[in-house]
């Protein structure tokens, strides 16, 4: 059973700039959330899809989007990067038949915005 | 926004039991209590999870308070494996199950 991957592992964008993240979620889930952890903090929910579709989103930003791909994959994209976007984004799978909800989180998209 | 509080860093000694506290006073009827715990450079894990009675399972138990406004993650017996930032989140069921994560607890066992 393959857990969940992300890529890249770490980036470097300047301010003003767009950047996609990818994540491929564990086999059998259907559910991906993502996650901005800023350095110390504990992580913040960015939003989840289900299915293809935006199911629930945190208090981000419009410039923050994702899509969710058939194969349950998925992208994080940033539109016009500030430097508080720097952060480990963190995106996790889960199988909402699981009763535990249990996420399965990636190592996570280090990015750094200079 | 669910809210959880813990306390920023706890130390234990190895092989000794180990009480991790988390308050959470706006939780609602349905929020579950999740603790997952982060080691350096990795995501974070899954604990254990509850709603009102006390769990167990291989890694920990957790205790919640009959009010549930508090809980306790206990690790019966730290390892050094065990260090590691734990974090007390609010997973609300009628919110699309989002979860809420604290700022977490650093755990440092001394051998």
């Amino acid at each position: 059973e393959t857990g969940v991957t992300q890529s890249p592992t770490h980036l470097i964008k300047t301010r003003g700039q767009q950047v996609t993240l990818r994540c491929s979620s564990q086999s059998g889930h259907n559910t991906v959330s993502w996650y901005q952890q800023a350095l110390g903090q504990g992580p913040q929910f960015i939003f989840q899809y289900y299915r293809e579709e935006e199911n629930g989103r945190g208090n981000f930003p419009p410039r923050f989007s994702g899509l969710q791909f058939p194969n349950y994959s998925s992208e994080l994209n940033v539109n016009a990067l500030e430097l508080d976007d720097s952060a480990l984004y963190l995106c996790a799978s889960s199988n909402p038949r699981d009763g535990a909800y249990e996420q399965y989180f990636g190592p996570g998209t280090r990015l750094t915005v200079t | 926004d669910a809210k959880t509080t813990q306390p920023n860093s706890m130390e234990s000694n190895e092989e000794e039991p180990v009480h991790l506290p988390c308050n959470h006073s706006t939780i609602s009827g349905t929020d579950y209590i999740h603790w997952y715990r982060q080691l350096p450079s990795q995501g974070p894990e899954y604990v254990i999870h509850g709603l009102t009675s006390n769990v167990n399972n291989r890694m920990a138990s957790l205790a919640i308070a009959e009010d549930r406004k508090s809980s306790t993650l206990i690790l019966h017996r730290a390892t050094l494996r065990d260090a590691a930032v734990y974090y007390c989140i609010l997973r609300q069921l009628y919110n699309f199950n989002k979860f809420y994560f604290g700022s977490g607890t650093k755990l440092n066992v001394k051998p």
